[in-house]
């Protein structure tokens, strides 16, 4: 079965501060990566997602990821956080192939100082 | 027009009470998903059904059940709730790519605060 690992619990940054939090997958075959993010109070939203093509994807609200096959990892990257992009950001893994199944990290917390 | 929606937002409730959520999507997707989310905010896949049929059924005890009568809908019933069951629970619906099966994005829904006394 697959596991996605998030390494950063909370992270705590200033406005306009660069961002990026880690995300691993274990799963050998071939995966469709996301990014949610869930503003507080709210429902999940995609910010982007990766099938296939060009590893380098870009989302909304200025949001980007790399998905690095020979790491296993798509990590999120945001070169200037404001105060608004404060929320819970879930990376989420799907194998490719038969699988209905959504399988989650456990979440980073942003929190974004003014 | 909300895509996926969710009825109730908010349920509290006694331990020992039976409760139902409902869910309805209107994006014509083919796949619903139930999702637990605990107060760790850690998601887990509960159940998902494509076109009416139980495909993914994880450990959850039996007293979940959840029922679509049709493809738009998902519904989930909770006998003798417990008050572990205490959560958010999201209903979630994709579409199906393809012939091997390759689910899209999923679009969730606004989210059920359960509450248990």
């Amino acid at each position: 079965a697959q596991s996605v690992s998030q390494h950063n619990h909370h992270v705590i940054l200033s406005e306009a501060a660069s961002l990026e939090l880690g995300c691993n997958y274990s799963y050998g075959g071939t995966v469709n990566l996301f990014w949610y993010v869930q503003y507080p109070g709210q429902h999940l939203q995609l910010l982007l997602k990766y099938f296939s093509g060009d590893p380098l994807v870009k989302g909304i609200k200025g949001f980007e990821a790399e998905f690095i096959k020979s790491k296993f990892s798509f990590n999120l990257r945001k070169p200037s956080v404001q105060w608004s992009d404060t929320a819970e950001y879930f990376c989420a893994v799907n194998r490719k192939a038969g699988s209905y199944q959504l399988t989650f990290g456990k979440g980073t917390k942003l929190s974004v100082i003014p | 027009d909300t895509a996926v929606s969710q009825t109730p937002k908010y349920l509290v409730t006694q331990m020992g009470n039976d409760k139902s959520i409902k869910c309805e999507q209107n994006l014509g997707h083919d796949t619903m998903y139930w999702y637990k989310q605990d107060s760790k905010k850690f998601l887990k896949i509960m159940f998902s059904y494509n076109n009416k049929e139980l495909i993914i059924n994880e450990t959850v005890p039996n007293r979940f059940s959840p029922k679509s009568p049709d493809k738009a809908h998902l519904n989930l019933h909770i006998n003798s709730l417990e008050l572990g069951d205490s959560a958010v629970y999201f209903c979630a619906s994709s579409q199906v790519v393809g012939r091997t099966g390759n689910t899209d994005t999923q679009y969730f829904g606004p989210g059920t605060r359960l509450t248990v006394l």
